[in-house]
């Protein structure tokens, strides 16, 4: 299975900071690369497909890039409603593997 | 409005068998390309694909798992039910179901909530 390395595992930030979440995959997984957003007793929500397309509705603050086999999820200016736990997911190879979070948390 | 929802038992026993049922609505699993999908959630663990029923009836499972897994669907109800059989304390995890299609195979667009199950004796 491919293995997905998020870093950091948390991160402590403040209204209005820049933050990247990295994810790195254990091998090659094109751009077929997902980010999803989960608060608590929440359902996982969906942020960005094919590495870097934003889903419908989704702010453009957001924004998924990548480079061989490490992808980032950056958020320009963070707002309240953005900490939450961050989970990026490769959908190439078979099966389907996810990375083990990153805790965003207010500084 | 695209809605799924989880529902099943909260405590199991070991060697028991679990059963959860998806219900959704906003969208038909008889429609081309659909497909609905069961990944969990095991506290301090990373999330664990599991399984995925497309709208033809051809059926996917994680092959960790696939010897302990049946994927169902009921269109009419718009239901896709999983069944797991001997079930273990490491087994204790949300479950959630979610929504594909084929155009991204797996990526899982929409969400439920998803339900605690725990394996205890």
């Amino acid at each position: 299975d491919v293995q997905m390395t998020q870093s950091p595992s948390s991160l402590s930030a403040s209204v209005g900071d820049r933050v990247t979440i990295t994810c790195r995959a254990s091998q090659g997984v094109s751009n077929w690369l997902a980010w999803y957003q989960q608060k608590p007793e929440k359902a996982p929500k969906s942020l960005i497909y094919g590495a870097s397309t934003l889903e419908s509705g989704v702010p453009s603050r957001f924004s998924g890039g990548w480079s061989g086999t490490d992808f980032t999820l950056t958020i320009s200016s963070l707002q309240p409603e953005d900490f939450a736990t961050y989970y990026c997911q490769q959908y190439k190879d078979y099966p389907p593997t996810f990375g083990q979070g990153t805790r965003l948390d207010i500084k | 409005q695209i809605t799924l929802k989880e529902s099943g038992p909260t405590l199991v026993k070991p060697t028991q068998t679990l059963t959860l049922t998806c219900t959704f609505s906003g969208f038909s699993l008889s429609t081309s390309g659909v497909a609905v999908g069961w990944i969990r959630q095991s506290p301090g663990k990373a999330l664990e694909y599991l399984a995925l029923i497309y709208w033809d009836d051809d059926k996917r499972y994680n092959p960790s798992l696939k010897s302990r897994l049946t994927i169902t669907k009921d269109t009419s109800k718009n239901q896709v039910i999983l069944t797991m059989t001997n079930m273990d304390p490491v087994d204790t995890a949300t479950y959630h179901c979610a929504r594909s299609y084929l155009s991204t195979i797996y990526y899982f667009d929409f969400w439920g909530q998803g339900t605690l199950v725990t394996v205890s004796s």
